[in-house]
């Protein structure tokens, strides 16, 4: 079936350290993987993806690696800062091509002064 | 902002009721994209609608249905609520189906008493 499986479901770090944040998923298809931050009442927002031709992007402190042999991907995010604080969401597009993202669980990451 | 308008913001109504909610997609956009999200919970794909036709289904309940008009705006409809659908409904929109990022609305927060 169609699914994405988000660890871990929370994650609390000092400020300045980093945190990894890790997604696998089930339909080999899949060829776009984008992470969302979600601020508490606030809606998705993009903040990295990548495609399934590229194993590794980086935008400043954040980064994201896609394994497709194994089917995961994962979110890395150096020196973390209090503002990081968020809920966290992965996502990847099903095999019908659409444009249908499913989603992981999420993860509520606590950054701490 | 990112250029997807939904409406209206908060939704208060009884058990049994029918409501309907609106999403504008950015300019440009073709593909629209409901979501339902619960109380601490992950994103669930409900529709997908693309240049007017329905393109992808998810858990989305009998009671609900959509549609996306020939401006490309969308409307969910959800009749005989139940307490358990009291949940914050996103939109997202994307140009095309599956090869560019979704820009998600600010959601709507229907809570059924």
């Amino acid at each position: 079936g169609e699914n994405v499986e988000q660890h871990p479901s929370t994650l609390s770090v000092q400020e300045g350290d980093s945190a990894v944040i890790k997604c696998t998923y089930s339909d080999s298809a899949s060829n776009y993987f984008p992470w969302y931050k979600q601020e508490l009442g606030k809606r998705p927002q993009l903040i990295i993806d990548i495609r399934s031709n590229v194993g590794e992007k980086k935008d400043q402190r954040i980064a994201v690696t896609l394994n497709k042999t194994a089917k995961h991907f994962s979110l890395h995010i150096t020196e973390t800062q209090p503002e990081d604080s968020a809920v966290y969401f992965c996502a990847a597009s099903m095999r019908s091509n659409t444009g249908k993202l499913i989603f992981g669980q999420g993860t509520t990451l606590q950054v701490k002064p | 902002d990112s250029g997807v308008t939904q409406t209206p913001k908060h939704l208060i109504t009884a058990t049994g009721q029918r409501v309907t909610l609106r999403c504008s997609p950015r300019s440009g956009d073709l593909s629209v994209y409901w979501y339902q999200q619960s109380l601490d919970q992950g994103l669930q794909f409900l529709i997908q609608y693309y240049n007017g036709e329905e393109r992808a289904k998810g858990n989305i309940l009998e009671r609900f249905s959509a549609q996306q008009f020939p401006d490309l705006h969308s409307e969910l409809n959800l009749s005989s609520l139940e307490l358990g659908d009291s949940a914050l409904y996103f939109c997202a929109s994307s140009v095309v189906e599956g090869k560019t990022e979704a820009f998600f609305g600010q959601g709507t927060r229907l809570t059924v008493v």
